[in-house]
């Protein structure tokens, strides 16, 4: 199996400030990744998929780059609805792994 | 509106058995892969198996190979996960979990788009 690895496991950060969250994976995946925010007592939401598209409604603020096994989610400026955990995952027709999360935390 | 509701959870023995069902309602439940993804308490999602729309692929997670079975029944709408040689490790809250569509992967794939409310198995002495 491919491993998802994150970092950094928590941060904290001030609204306003750019946060930038990376995501290595074991093996090549091109550009099979996702990103996932989280709130606590919810499911995981769809932000970013194919490592850089946004998906419908996800606000203009979340970035994603990245190919092969280095990618990276960028906030350009975090709003206070921003918290929670964030996951990567890498995802094909025989797998949906993710990452162990990000938690953010607002200053 | 799109809906998934999971069943089947419980507390079992170390060794048991548990079948969980999830029924699916407000999408076109044939089109689309399907997955379980379960969460222990304080820790993040973890993708169990995966089922591809027709049903002819499924994958797992190496952690449950061989001990668990996903299969889908399209014409009631129903996913369903048998889960055998049950371990402690096993304990977490079951998520049924919806693909997106295909035009976001060309094909079936396992990224998650709509989760139901999960059921929650505990394997416990």
């Amino acid at each position: 199996d491919i491993q998802m690895t994150q970092s950094p496991s928590t941060l904290s950060a001030s609204v306003g400030d750019r946060v930038t969250i990376t995501c290595r994976a074991s093996h090549n995946i091109y550009r099979w990744l996702a990103w996932y925010q989280q709130k606590p007592g919810k499911a995981p939401k769809l932000l970013i998929y194919k490592a850089s598209t946004l998906d419908r409604g996800v606000p203009s603020r979340f970035s994603g780059s990245g190919s092969g096994t280095d990618f990276a989610l960028t906030i350009s400026s975090l709003q206070p609805d921003d918290f929670g955990t964030f996951f990567c995952q890498h995802y094909n027709t025989y797998s949906g792994t993710l990452g162990q999360g990000t938690k953010v935390e607002i200053k | 509106e799109v809906q998934l509701l999971e069943s089947g959870g419980g507390l079992v023995k170390p060794g048991g058995s548990l079948r969980l069902s999830c029924a699916a309602s407000g999408f076109t439940f044939s089109s689309y892969a399907m997955s379980w993804v379960r969460q222990a308490p304080g820790k993040g999602p973890e993708w169990v198996s995966g089922i591809s729309a027709s049903g002819g692929g499924t994958s797992y997670v190496d952690s449950v190979k061989g001990r668990f079975t996903i299969s889908r029944d399209n014409s009631r709408n129903t996913l369903y996960l048998q889960m055998s040689s049950l371990r402690v490790e096993d304990t977490a809250a079951y998520y049924c979990v919806k693909a997106a569509p295909w035009s976001y992967c060309g094909g079936d794939c396992y990224l998650f788009h709509n989760w139901g409310q999960g059921t929650l198995v505990t394997v416990s002495a």
